[in-house]
């Protein structure tokens, strides 16, 4: 398996539900960051969490950090048709004296109306 | 409003021929990136610069080349060599390599 690999795969939810994703890590790492990609477009940044922090809120988004069980997860609350897209979590992990962003292969995510 | 520019959106490649994909950005970022995504896979690193004049090799980055010339712009070349260069190609900057990327829209390169 992958550093930063996401479970699961895909996610397929009714508008109003929660949607939680999770993503799993190997090495130490700085920092774990959440991004989301439009079907054909870019990634946009979505939440940086620091191996330091446990939670992070941003308006209805929740990201959680187990450094114990090298784990993230990202809560959606009351999902939106306009959630519909892919999740991807990315460590910025230690390797020596090598810092390296790593991505996992991403969560896809449809919030049906 | 700032931001990084990718162009051309789609980009068809012939037998032999480089290609060369366009980046540029105005949100005056030191460190830019050039990401291959294929489908069901997650991003992977060609190259990266984390200033003008100067590049490094990511995990993929055989058959391909690249330039930093301006702080702006950061062109990647898919070459000959690259023998399935088909996929999405990402550019992405950020203030320093620790700091979170931004993305441009991709350019899909497909070949004839």
């Amino acid at each position: 398996s992958q550093q930063g690999e996401e479970d699961p795969q895909a996610l397929s939810i009714q508008e109003g539900e929660n949607a939680t994703m999770n993503c799993s890590y190997k090495t130490s790492i700085n920092n774990l960051q959440w991004y989301r990609q439009n079907s054909g477009r870019g990634l946009v940044h979505l939440i940086l969490i620091r191996s330091n922090e446990r939670e992070k809120h941003s308006g209805r988004l929740r990201v959680t950090l187990d450094t114990s069980k090298k784990s993230s997860s990202l809560l959606i609350t009351a999902s939106r048709a306009a959630d519909t897209a892919s999740y991807f979590c990315a460590t910025d992990a230690q390797a020596g004296n090598n810092r390296k962003l790593i991505w996992g292969l991403g969560t896809s995510l449809a919030v049906n109306p | 409003d700032g931001g990084i520019t990718q162009s051309p959106k789609y980009l068809f490649r012939k037998e032999g021929q480089n290609v060369t994909l366009s980046c540029e950005q105005n949100l005056n970022h030191d460190a830019m990136y050039w990401y291959r995504q294929d489908p069901g896979q997650g991003l992977r690193l060609i190259y990266y610069s984390q200033i003008v004049n100067d590049f490094q090799k990511g995990d993929i980055a055989e058959g391909y080349s690249v330039s930093r010339e301006k702080k702006e712009s950061f062109p990647l070349t898919v070459t000959s060599a690259q023998k399935n260069p088909t996929a999405f190609y990402l550019c992405a900057s950020s203030t320093n390599k620790y700091q979170p990327q931004h993305f441009g829209d991709g350019t899909r390169l497909s070949i004839l």
